[in-house]
């Protein structure tokens, strides 16, 4: 079956300029991550969200980021007012069933800032 | 929080050889360590997993060792391919809500 898709695929925008990634998980997966993965580095969680509860946005590094999930659906990931240290892919992650399930990421979002 | 370190950043061992990837962990309630190998241009994918009512796993050619006492665990991968040139992360969680804590990604290079 389809596995996680994100769009778009590469973005590059004008410091200032708001953008939005989106994220569509595998069908039926309750649990949806967010990730940044700066150059050279690991993944650095941003927000969680499961099912229909609050969503878990503990990793979110300012309030210029937000993120929003329909349902168990497709969620947005939304960057107001970019900097160029937002430079970074972001990757999206879905997972099904128990806590220990693997998540399932898609290809992730290159964003430039310039 | 949990902080993971992984070691060493870039590994080259020769075709055939086994490599070896460690990384330690903070936080004695994690009980899940996923590695993942990540190919350029693509998500990163879970190729083993391990939690912490074990001590090793193998799957074919890659296995994984945990020692909780010094929390610490490690990736093995024997008779190395060209295909395994990738970049890996090894991560902890405590299950549940939790994100996944990544290291910063070992770059494995398979030389001919």
């Amino acid at each position: 079956g389809a596995g996680v898709s994100q769009s778009p695929s590469n973005k590059v925008t004008e410091k200032g300029k708001d953008v939005e990634l989106r994220c569509d998980p595998i069908s039926g997966h309750t649990a949806l991550y967010w990730y940044r993965q700066r150059l050279g580095q690991g993944l650095e969680f941003l927000i969680y969200f499961q099912g229909n509860s609050a969503p878990d946005k503990s990793g979110l590094p300012s309030d210029r980021f937000s993120a929003e999930r329909t349902g168990e659906s497709v969620s947005t990931l939304t960057i107001q007012r970019t900097q160029q240290e937002d430079s970074a892919v972001y990757l999206c992650a879905s997972r099904g069933g128990g806590s220990y399930n693997e998540q399932f990421f898609g290809p992730g979002t290159r964003l430039t800032v310039l | 929080g949990e902080n993971v370190e992984q070691h060493p950043s870039t590994l080259s061992v020769q075709e055939g050889d086994s490599a070896v990837i460690k990384c330690t962990y903070s936080d004695s309630a994690s009980n899940y360590f996923p590695w993942y190998k990540q190919e350029l241009g693509k998500g990163p994918q879970l190729i083993i997993d391990i939690r912490s009512n074990v001590g090793e796993k193998k799957d074919q050619r890659i296995a994984v060792t945990l020692n909780k006492t010094a929390k610490h665990f490690s990736l093995h991968i024997t008779e190395t391919q060209p295909e395994d040139s990738a970049v890996y992360f090894c991560a902890a969680s405590t299950g549940g809500a939790d994100g996944l804590t990544f290291g910063k990604g070992t770059h494995l290079i398979i030389q001919p």
